[in-house]
């Protein structure tokens, strides 16, 4: 079964300071890997996804996000941030090679919090 | 274009209960998952639906069931509610290939007393 790994619960940042969230995840397959984000008390928007090619995928907002396959790893990262990125972040993954008919598995989520 | 709208937002319900919630997609997706979000379990997949039927399923109790119509809106239904069974529901709509972005709803809040 696929599984998935966030390494942060909450992270504490200042405006301007780097982000980086890391991922990984476990699947011996071939995957399609996205981050979403969830501003308060909005829905779940997506930030960028991989499906192929170029493992440096570029997303809304100035994100990107790095698919190493030999770490199974998709860490999304940010250089510099802002007040307003303040959110949860969950790293997801999917079934690409089968038949995954609307099932992403989350990771558990990251909390940041971007102080002014 | 509008996106994914959920009915009700916010729900209280008492143990025993059953509740419905409905579902609108993106117009032109064809498919609809459902999830559950919780503070401890965090997003788990409960079941996606395409032209009527059911593809795929999670890890849930029978009680936990859904459909779809003809035109792609979506309910799901949860039957003798517990109250571990409060939680966020997501509503999810795409295209409705093997595999792909899924867009999501604001979600309706469950509360079971």
């Amino acid at each position: 079964a696929q599984s998935v790994s966030q390494h942060n619960h909450h992270v504490i940042l200042s405006e301007a300071a780097s982000l980086e969230l890391g991922c990984n995840y476990s699947y011996g397959g071939t995957v399609n890997l996205f981050w979403y984000v969830q501003y308060p008390g909005q829905h779940l928007q997506l930030l960028l996804k991989y499906f192929s090619g170029d493992p440096l995928v570029k997303g809304i907002k100035g994100f990107e996000a790095e698919f190493i396959k030999s770490k199974f790893s998709f860490n999304l990262r940010k250089p510099s941030v802002q007040w307003s990125d303040t959110a949860e972040y969950f790293c997801a993954v999917q079934n690409a090679g089968g038949t995954s008919y609307g099932k992403l598995t989350f990771g558990q989520g990251t909390i940041l919090t971007v102080h002014p | 274009k509008a996106g994914v709208t959920q009915t009700p937002r916010y729900l209280i319900k008492t143990r025993g209960q059953q509740v419905t919630l409905s579902c609108s997609p993106i117009s032109g997706h064809r498919s609809v998952s459902w999830y559950q979000q919780t503070p401890g379990q965090g997003l788990q997949f409960l079941f996606e639906y395409f032209s009527e039927t059911q593809r795929n399923k999670g890890n849930f109790p029978g009680r936990f069931s859904g459909r779809q119509f003809s035109n792609s809106r979506s309910e799901m239904n949860v039957s003798t509610l517990e109250l571990g069974d409060s939680a966020l529901y997501l509503c999810a709509s795409s295209l409705g290939g093997s595999s792909g972005e899924l867009f999501f709803g604001e979600g309706s809040r469950l509360t079971v007393l």
